[in-house]
């Protein structure tokens, strides 16, 4: 079956250190996006890329980075200088970007937590 | 522009009775409108979709959502609530940028 998958499921982040979550897919789909989920609060985009080798700053892109090497991966790096990176993160695709009536499909998300 | 507003930030019900999740959108032209559900440290799964033919979409597990333009609304509904439902629930416009709305948190008590 066709799907997002996400890795790690969980990840500790120590002080000053750069962290790498993966997210791999299989759908053929040509965009795919980043969102952040704190507790209690909706999703907030982080980055998101319509193409290989293209992608574009969300609403909190601040500490965080990204690239898109292969239409299947889309991995976001969560830098030293993003101050408060507790957070749930889900990554996300859909057909194409910018096409209203077709739905984004989810993984699982990982939990990245401080040291 | 186009946003998204859930009215109730927790919702709980009793297994058996009816559930009721009330999502209004604004938007300048006919738009997407998408439910989504979330159990808990999992991704989000969709539920239904609306892209302008029937108003009344049926979805998966008995849910089902009423687009009124009128009152510019998508509730989602199911008749029967599962100790399963219980879960998180988000509205969403589709566009060229997706909005979410705010998440409602659906209680189901035994």
């Amino acid at each position: 079956d066709g799907g997002i998958t996400q890795s790690p499921k969980y990840l500790f982040r120590k002080e000053g250190q750069n962290v790498t979550l993966s997210c791999e897919q299989n759908l053929n789909h040509d965009a795919m996006y980043w969102y952040r989920q704190d507790p209690g609060q909706g999703l907030r985009l982080i980055y998101y890329s319509q193409i290989v080798n293209d992608f574009q700053k969300g609403d909190i892109a601040e500490g965080y980075s990204v690239s898109r090497e292969k239409k299947e991966s889309f991995p976001l790096t969560v830098t030293s200088a993003q101050k408060n990176p507790t957070a749930f993160y889900l990554c996300a695709s859909s057909l194409m970007l910018g096409q209203g009536n077709q739905p984004q499909h989810f993984g699982d998300g990982t939990r990245l937590s401080i040291l | 522009a186009q946003s998204v507003t859930q009215l109730d930030s927790h919702v709980s019900v009793s297994e058996g009775t009816p559930v009721l999740l009330r999502c209004n959108y604004s938007s300048s032209y006919s738009p997407s409108l998408f439910w989504y559900v979330q159990h808990p440290n999992k991704g989000l799964q969709l539920l239904l979709k609306y892209t302008s033919a029937a108003t009344l979409v049926k979805g998966i597990n008995g849910f089902e959502a009423e687009f009124k333009k009128s009152e510019t609304s998508f509730h989602l509904t199911k008749p029967s609530a599962h100790m399963s439902d219980a879960a998180e629930y988000f509205c969403v416009v589709g566009g060229f940028k997706t909005i979410f709305g705010a998440g409602t948190r659906l209680f189901v008590k035994a």
